[in-house]
């Protein structure tokens, strides 16, 4: 089962604007990561947060966890054309050391 | 570095017919996995793998077998091919424990009829 879970399921703004998108999760953790896919490539690692942290920032991208309500915010200032994807949370918190539980993802179209 | 590299990027096989889908990475890394993309269910991991010779089943192994040989091979056998298994294929590889930064493949799309 699902282990992180992303809302919103789509999201639709202007160039220039912030996308916010919300990630849960059900087990403890060691981190959570996100990753954004373009259409029909690979997933590509964006940012790890540690499940100490509290908020962590790289470039215009801006993630917080808040562990005792298990869950995990994406904030991308000044979005662009070219942030159109899906995004994803993931988290090893049911098969830890293992292999990383993504939720079902975010896509995100940002227009000009 | 050529990083996580799939084989191939597209296959159509008719329902009964088994084949391999390929994975290797150039970077050392203990950790691999297999994942299983469907629009609206995000991934859904097949197999991993710890180290070589060390291999366990994720969420949906039905239908699916892996080896670990080497550190840079983590095949992923289809052994009769069903419909439900029409789907996109993601190889990952991670360097430590799988909570580090994970590296993916471009992916193989694979239809059976």
């Amino acid at each position: 089962s699902q282990q992180g879970e992303e809302d919103p399921q789509a999201l639709s703004i202007q160039e220039g604007e912030n996308a916010t998108m919300n990630c849960s999760y059900k087990t403890s953790i060691n981190n959570l990561q996100w990753y954004r896919q373009n259409s029909g490539r690979g997933l590509v690692h964006l940012i790890l947060i540690r499940s100490n942290e509290r908020e962590k920032h790289s470039g215009r991208l801006r993630v917080t966890l808040d562990t005792s309500k298990k869950s995990s915010s994406l904030l991308i200032t000044a979005s662009r054309a070219a942030d159109t994807a899906s995004y994803f949370c993931a988290t090893d918190g049911v098969q830890a050391g293992t292999a990383l539980i993504f939720g079902k993802g975010t896509t995100l179209s940002v227009s000009s | 570095n050529a990083g996580v590299t799939q084989t191939p990027k597209f296959q159509v096989l008719k329902t009964g017919q088994s084949m391999t889908l390929q994975c290797a990475q150039d970077m050392n890394h203990e950790y691999m996995s297999w994942y299983r993309q469907d629009p609206g269910m995000g991934l859904r991991l097949i197999h991993y793998s710890v180290g070589a010779g060390i291999t366990d089943q994720g969420e949906v192994p039905n239908g699916y077998n892996v080896s670990r040989s080497t550190t840079e091979d983590f095949p992923l056998r289809l052994l009769s091919a069903a419909p439900s298994q029409t789907s996109v294929y993601f190889c990952a590889s991670t360097s430590g424990p799988a909570h580090n930064e994970q590296f993916f493949g471009p992916g193989t799309r694979l239809t059976v009829l």
